[in-house]
């Protein structure tokens, strides 16, 4: 298997703009989790799926962030309108509910956000 | 408030050394304990897992468990500086908590 597969990696933007963060998890993982890392709050839960439905977004700072799961294969996050304090590294993990704990992240994504 | 606490370091070990890191949590119902490297610029990677009190060793690591002083703690026999990165303990009572880490250096 991939891996859990996010995109961008890297992405520099002007504070107002939208930014959407896309994750894939891996196959046959029901579970699906958003986490943002600095420096300074270490690695903060946002979002928590299961089986596509949003279970716990009570992480999610503000009304600018949303997050979608579609279907078993592809999850989104938004912000919209960014600021420079949502400038962070997002990871995408994934994991079976049986062993929620045992996640696996994508490589994440670095937001910079100007 | 669900808190996972670790001490930030650096720790700093020589090589072939025995590496103690530590982790308290504040969640009596925690079940399930985790513990994930992650090397500089990169994403956290599972190395061990625990469920019940005691020891449990997994080739130079060990994770310890003791829930009643709700602590667990990662040994890592004879250290190598390949093991120079950020030890994150996660802690689930039903979604994963995750510490700010320790930084661990091995120097040869």
């Amino acid at each position: 298997d991939a891996g859990v597969i996010q995109s961008p990696r890297h992405e520099v933007t002007e504070m107002g703009q939208e930014v959407t963060l896309r994750c894939k998890p891996i196959s046959g993982h029901n579970s699906l989790f958003w986490y943002r890392q600095t420096m300074m709050r270490g690695l903060e839960l946002l979002i928590y799926f299961n089986n596509n439905v949003p279970i716990d977004d009570s992480g999610m700072p503000e009304d600018r962030f949303s997050a979608k799961m579609p279907n078993a294969s592809f999850s989104t996050l938004k912000i919209q309108p960014s600021e420079p304090r949502d400038s962070a590294v997002y990871f995408c993990a994934s994991s079976t509910t049986a062993n929620t704990g045992e996640l696996f992240f994508g490589e994440g994504s670095r937001l910079t956000v100007l | 408030q669900k808190e996972v606490e670790q001490n930030s370091g650096p720790l700093s070990v020589p090589e072939g050394a025995i590496a103690s890191l530590n982790c308290t949590y504040s969640d009596r119902g925690s079940q399930s304990f985790f513990w994930y490297r992650q090397y500089s610029g990169k994403s956290p990677e599972l190395i061990m897992f625990i469920y019940s009190n005691g020891d449990k060793e997994d080739g130079r690591f060990t994770a310890q468990l003791n829930k009643a002083s709700q602590y667990v703690s990662l040994l890592i026999r004879d250290s190598q500086p390949s093991d120079s990165a950020t030890y994150l303990c996660a802690v689930e009572s039903y979604i994963p908590t995750f510490g700010r880490g320790t930084s661990l250096i091995v120097h040869p």
